[in-house]
Parts: C-alpha cells; sequence; structure tokens
C-alpha cells in the first residue's frame, strides 16, 4: 500500500540554525500539508501546497517557516531560524484531492518529532 | 470564533461494549468531517469520513452520525477490543471552499481486558 515517508525520524537541533524536513507524499496526490503536534497538544495545521504553491496557511507559518517541491517527490519544510517552542512533531500529509469525497481522506506520514534545545 | 471539542479526559470501557466518542463544533459549516486514530508518537490514521448531507456511516465495528442541527459527531466503536486503545481525533473542513483541515484535541480511549 502506497505510504508518506519522512525523514528524518528525529532531528535535534540548536536555537537560531535551520532546518529541514523531508517529505516523500503519495506520487499521485495532489494537495500536501504539514501539521505540527507539540508534546500533548492537538494536530496544528500549518499549510497545504497545490500546484506548486502555497494555498492556505495558518497564522503560525511565519516568515521563519518556507515549503518548497524542489522535483516531483520531495516536499520539504524549512524552518529558518528555529525557536525553543518550535519543538514539536512535524507530520506531513497528503490528499488525492480529485474525484468522489473519499479521496480527501489525508494519508499522514509517520512524523519527525523535532527538538531545539 | 471556530472551535471544535472533543472530551478531553480519557474513556475507558470493558472490553465487547461500545465505546462512544463526541465531537462538538462551533461557528463552523463543515463540508465534511473526518475521524482519525493516533497512536502514541505516531501520525494520525484515516478511520472514516462523513459528508454534511449524511446521517451515518458504517465500516466494519465502526460508525459516525453527523447532526448539523446539533453541531456534532458521535464516533462508536462496537464489541470494543484493547487494540483499540488509542486517540482518536475529529478533523473537519471548514467549508467547502478551503482544503485546510481542523482538528480535535481527541480523546483518549482505553479498552480494558
Amino acid at each position: 500500500e502506497p505510504e508518506v515517508t519522512q525523514t528524518p525520524s528525529h532531528q535535534v537541533t540548536q536555537m537560531g540554525q535551520e532546518v529541514i524536513l523531508r517529505c516523500v507524499p503519495i506520487s499521485n496526490h495532489l494537495y500536501f500539508y504539514w501539521y505540527r503536534q507539540i508534546l500533548g497538544q492537538k494536530v496544528e495545521f500549518l499549510v497545504s501546497f497545490y500546484n506548486n504553491e502555497i494555498s492556505e496557511k495558518s497564522e503560525i507559518f511565519d516568515d521563519q517557516f518556507s515549503v518548497e517541491r524542489p522535483d516531483g517527490s520531495n516536499f520539504t519544510l524549512k524552518i529558518r531560524s528555529t525557536k525553543l517552542e518550535d519543538s514539536a512533531m512535524y507530520f506531513c500529509a497528503s490528499i488525492l484531492g480529485a474525484g468522489t469525497a473519499f479521496s480527501y481522506e489525508q494519508y499522514f506520514g509517520p512524523g519527525t518529532r523535532l527538538t531545539v534545545t | 470564533s471556530q472551535k471544535i471539542e472533543q472530551n478531553s479526559e480519557a474513556l475507558n470501557i470493558q472490553e465487547g461494549k461500545t465505546a462512544t466518542l463526541t465531537c462538538n463544533y462551533t461557528n463552523y459549516s463543515p463540508a465534511y468531517l473526518q475521524w482519525y486514530r493516533q497512536d502514541p508518537g505516531r501520525g494520525p490514521v484515516f478511520l472514516l469520513l462523513i459528508r454534511e448531507n449524511e446521517k451515518e456511516k458504517r465500516k466494519e465495528r465502526l460508525k459516525v452520525t453527523f447532526d448539523t442541527t446539533l453541531k456534532q459527531s458521535l464516533f462508536h466503536i462496537t464489541a470494543s477490543q484493547p487494540a483499540d486503545s488509542a486517540t482518536y481525533l475529529c478533523a473537519f473542513r471548514p467549508t467547502s471552499g478551503t482544503y485546510k483541515y481542523i482538528f480535535g484535541t481527541g480523546t483518549r480511549l482505553k479498552v480494558l481486558a
């Protein structure tokens, strides 16, 4: 069964450093997402991406964040200058986004645990 | 403001019983409502989707209802098993014009053997 993959599984970085989190969505999916989940809290929407551009973003997704789809398979989230409060699980997700309502189900990756020290 | 609320307290039930989890929302007109399962340290896994014009949806031991008047969705697991123990999340697309999803805080279910 196709799945979303994410690398690395765990990233430790120092405050102020740049990090890039990588995702490979399911190959025929059209919409891609990044979410974050601070320990013990809810899954929070960061950004959605369609047709090689951001379609929506949350207030969390400020100028420190950027997303890119550098080739036909990878989807990346960059945090330019990490802060302690960026420590969280980051999930990538994708949806087919076409056809029947059932194509709107989200497939999540296993997540990257980001720890900022 | 827009809110999704799920029971924040854990739900403990005996194996074989039916678990019922609640998701309430305010100030939304959701086009689709979804339920996900999340195990500790893992990504959410899609379970069921129900549309605003559907009252009920079933899949094996799972059932979801959607009451747009009460602004509530109920998620049922019948004949529950210890393997059903997890956190269950509800999620909405706020309107049909967006692909953004809003998640509830989740309810932790523990099925006791």
